[in-house]
């Protein structure tokens, strides 16, 4: 079973970087999404496809994938950007086709 | 606007039976795998079930096979699931989520969730 493993926490300064990584044997050749939850709410697409952002996503959401490690990069955090955040990926050799990563919760100072 | 809206989670005994269903707006359902994910309270994302765009084809993870059954009636642009033999594991917010465009193995839009709880 592919497993994905992520930092439990992160925390970052308001207005500077925030960078969530998202570890997995060879991910670099999966295709990575990432998905933003806040508490009590569904989770939302923030990154597709290692690095794409769906329309309504600030540019401040970026992505990146090489070797064993998958990135979510989040630039002049804001306070709003505080939530969990998952990655995930389809791996058809897993029981759970489409694995989530243990989530990363993000904290804004 | 897309929408997904969950109905039909509530509190079941172990051993009991529930079904759930996601009504569906805003984009042709018909044309979408779509899926259902849970989350435990306190817990992170697992994928359940998905089903192909005209009901023909489902998966399911180990956990649920055969106690679970996803299924969909497209002209009522209405998602299900219907859950058998429920166990306190299985107790968790639902919800039913879109694959995104191209046959993308992401989701790109999801419910606001449905919470099931199992428990005597």
């Amino acid at each position: 079973s592919y497993v994905l493993t992520q930092p439990p926490s992160v925390s970052v300064a308001p207005g500077k970087t925030a960078r969530i990584t998202c570890g997995g044997n060879n991910i670099g050749r999966k295709s990575v999404h990432w998905y933003q939850q806040k508490p009590g709410q569904a989770p939302v697409l923030v990154i597709y496809n290692d690095s794409d952002r769906p329309s309504g996503i600030p540019e401040r959401f970026s992505g990146s994938n090489s070797g064993n490690t998958a990135t979510l990069t989040i630039s002049s955090v804001e306070a709003g950007d505080e939530a969990d955040y998952y990655c995930q990926v389809w791996d058809s050799s897993s029981d759970h086709l489409y694995v989530f990563g243990t989530g990363t919760k993000v904290t804004v100072l | 606007e897309v929408q997904l809206v969950e109905s039909g989670g509530g509190l079941v005994q172990p051993g009991g039976s529930l079904r759930l269903s996601c009504a569906a707006s805003g984009f042709t359902l018909s044309n979408y795998w779509m899926h259902w994910v849970r989350q435990a309270p306190g817990k992170g994302l697992v994928w359940v079930s998905r089903i192909n765009s005209d009901g023909t084809s489902t998966t399911y993870a180990d956990s649920v096979k055969g106690r679970f059954t996803i299924s969909r009636d497209n002209a009522k642009k209405t998602l299900y699931l219907q859950m058998d033999s429920l166990r306190a594991e299985d107790t968790a917010v639902y919800y039913c989520a879109k694959t995104g465009p191209s046959g993308g193995d992401h989701f790109d839009y999801w419910g606001q969730g449905t919470l099931v709880t199992v428990s005597s």
